[in-house]
């Protein structure tokens, strides 16, 4: 699976957009990006995924440039519940499991 | 919709001892997977099951073992506890093992801590 590098943290004001980055400069052509997220104390939540084309569901939008080497989580107003560990993944075809980074700790300030 | 559920939440063991813990998968979803998850760092694969046998394991030793059952449940066994199994355990369930068009929904895990 490609390595994926994201910034340790940020900081986003309370209704404002949060714009998470993501590098996976070496990911194949067949491999999905992943979001989750991790509240405290709490397991991962599936947030979305694609594949090449820009996605959008009711928690967020996922912007996956052309040549599939980065890509952006938007959540398009943060709320302080959206405080969170923001983990960025790329999944093989073949594979069966997820690797994890340390993700971005998002804080949304008030 | 049921999502996945895992027991206990908590646990205290000492060293040496064996613990098993459970998972309950999302409702229609027959894969399960297990991760490792230390303080401050992100969740590792441990193995993951599907259809009653084991379908592809991280860098665990053996003595990380596991079973899924007809219902799809599953438990991950850990014999010999040592200070640095002391973590959050995470099962993780999906409609499909392999598929990397469908996520895998995690259950709030159990944590272990080793004294």
């Amino acid at each position: 699976d490609a390595k994926t590098t994201q910034p340790t943290s940020m900081d986003c004001a309370e209704g404002r957009a949060a714009n998470l980055p993501c590098n996976h400069s070496t990911i194949s052509g067949n491999e999905y990006v992943y979001w989750y997220r991790q509240i405290h104390s709490q397991g991962p939540q599936y947030i979305i995924h694609g594949l090449k084309n820009n996605e959008t569901n009711e928690m967020a939008s996922l912007i996956i440039t052309e040549d599939r080497k980065s890509s952006t989580l938007i959540l398009p107003h943060a709320t302080l519940r959206d405080t969170a560990v923001y983990y960025c993944i790329v999944r093989a075809n073949t594979g069966n499991q997820f690797y994890f980074g340390t993700g971005t700790s998002l804080t949304v300030i008030p | 919709e049921t999502g996945v559920t895992q027991s206990p939440t908590h646990l205290i063991k000492t060293r040496g001892q064996q613990v098993t813990l459970r998972c309950s998968s999302q409702s229609g979803h027959n894969t399960v997977s297990w991760y490792q998850q230390a303080l401050g760092q992100g969740p590792q694969f441990i193995f993951q099951y599907y259809r009653e046998e084991e379908n592809g394991r991280g860098n665990f030793p053996p003595r990380f073992s596991g079973l899924q059952f007809p219902n799809y449940s599953s438990e991950l066994n850990v014999n010999a506890l040592e200070l640095d199994d002391s973590a959050l355990y995470l099962c993780a369930s999906s409609s499909t093992p392999g598929s990397s068009n469908q996520p895998q929904h995690f259950g709030d895990g159990t944590r272990l801590s080793i004294l």
